[in-house]
Parts: C-alpha cells; sequence; structure tokens
C-alpha cells in the first residue's frame, strides 16, 4: 500500500489560497489520489480525485508532477467553513484487493482564521 | 433520500458487554464500509463490503465481526467490549470503487466502554 504523508496541521487566514501537499513516494502505476475533508462530528467527504497533472472542480484543485511521488489540494480564498481535517488518499480506485485508497491516515488539520 | 444512517448515535457500554452498530444506506449502494476513528489517528478502515452477503478485513478487523444479508444494511458487532474500543464508528458506502466514485459517510456513533 502507499504510505502517504501530510503536515499535521496548518493555519491559513480568510481569503488566502491554502496549499496542502501530500508525499507518497511509493506510488504505484496504477494508483490514484484522491482528497476528502472531514468537518468535526461529521464523516469526510469527496473533495477532487486525480491521476496526473492538474485537476480542477468547482470546490478545489490538485496538482501532480510528474514524477507523482507527491500532491498538491489546493483550496482558493479560504473562509472560516474550510477548517476541517484534509485527508490525501493513494490507491487503486476500483476494488482489486488494494485497499489503499480506503486507507486515511491522520490527514492535515487546516484552521482558517478571520 | 437520507444517505447514510447510523443507529445509534451514542452508547455507553461496560467491559464485556456486546453491541450491534446498524448501517443503512438508501442509495443502492453495493459497497459498504466501517470505520473507526481516534483522537489524531484519523480514520481506519475496519471491515467493508463488496456486496450482500460478502464482507472482507480492513486494516483493524480484530474484536469486530460484520454482516450484509441486506444489501442496504451493513451490521458491525461487538461480542465483548473492550475499553480501546472507545472511540467514534463511522459507516460508508460507495457504487463502487472505480475512478472518480466517492464514498458517502454516515454521522457516526460514538461509543464509550467503561
Amino acid at each position: 500500500l502507499a504510505k502517504t504523508t501530510q503536515p499535521i496541521s496548518m493555519d491559513s487566514y480568510e481569503g488566502q489560497e491554502v496549499n496542502i501537499t501530500c508525499s507518497h513516494n511509493n506510488i504505484a502505476t496504477n494508483d490514484y489520489i484522491t482528497w476528502y475533508q472531514q468537518f468535526p462530528s461529521q464523516g469526510p467527504r469527496f473533495i477532487i480525485q486525480g491521476y496526473k497533472t492538474k485537476v480542477t472542480n468547482e470546490v478545489a484543485s490538485l496538482f501532480i508532477p510528474a514524477d507523482r511521488k507527491s500532491s498538491t489540494l489546493s483550496l482558493p480564498r479560504v473562509s472560516l467553513s474550510d477548517t476541517a481535517v484534509y485527508y490525501c488518499l493513494v490507491g487503486v480506485p476500483n476494488y482489486g484487493g488494494s485497499q489503499g485508497n480506503l486507507i486515511f491516515g491522520k490527514g492535515t488539520k487546516l484552521s482558517v482564521k478571520p | 433520500n437520507a444517505g447514510v444512517t447510523q443507529t445509534p448515535k451514542f452508547r455507553v457500554l461496560k467491559t464485556g458487554q456486546s453491541m450491534t452498530l446498524l448501517c443503512a444506506q438508501d442509495m443502492n449502494h453495493e459497497y459498504m464500509y466501517w470505520y473507526r476513528q481516534d483522537p489524531g489517528m484519523g480514520l481506519r478502515l475496519i471491515h467493508y463490503s463488496v456486496g450482500e452477503g460478502t464482507t472482507a478485513k480492513g486494516e483493524v478487523p480484530d474484536g469486530y465481526n460484520v454482516s450484509r444479508l441486506k444489501k442496504q444494511n451493513f451490521l458491525l458487532g461487538l461480542e465483548s467490549a473492550a475499553p480501546s474500543q472507545t472511540s467514534v464508528y463511522f459507516c460508508a458506502s460507495s457504487y463502487s470503487l472505480d475512478l472518480g466514485e466517492t464514498q458517502y459517510f454516515g454521522p457516526g456513533t460514538r461509543l464509550l466502554v467503561l
């Protein structure tokens, strides 16, 4: 299973762009990178998923360099409501015995201040 | 459409007691999962199911059993509760684990074992 490493915590201010980097040095060829967001007292919710280069949706962007050994979740102009824990998962999306995309790790606790 | 629901929301057990946590989803999802979340540990996969009548072990299966007798329900059982099983339990479901498919999480069950 590809192991991921993220910062334990990050602080930001409202209106700033926040970039959270996840390291996954032993990512496999077929692995995808998925990010989830978890608010206090709630279950996680899917944010974005990608394989290489850049993926963008209405919530965030995901940047993946050519070697795919890391990825960066970018949150544009954060607000107080973006305060949450963000998890990076690496694994094969479709079930085939690999549980990589089901391993959440400890995540990054983002605190957005006014 | 209630999504994923969990019963009960909170429970206190004495060491050695047994209980069953119920997870129900109304999205006709094939896949269902049980996670536990402990402070500073992120989410850890206990068991999961890829269809009615099938279950598989996750990262931390010891001390738990599961059953998926109906597609919409996934039960998590503790036969003899231990203080180490004090945690918040999250259930999730997904249509599949294919690219772009997301897991939908329930609100969680807080379990305290004395």
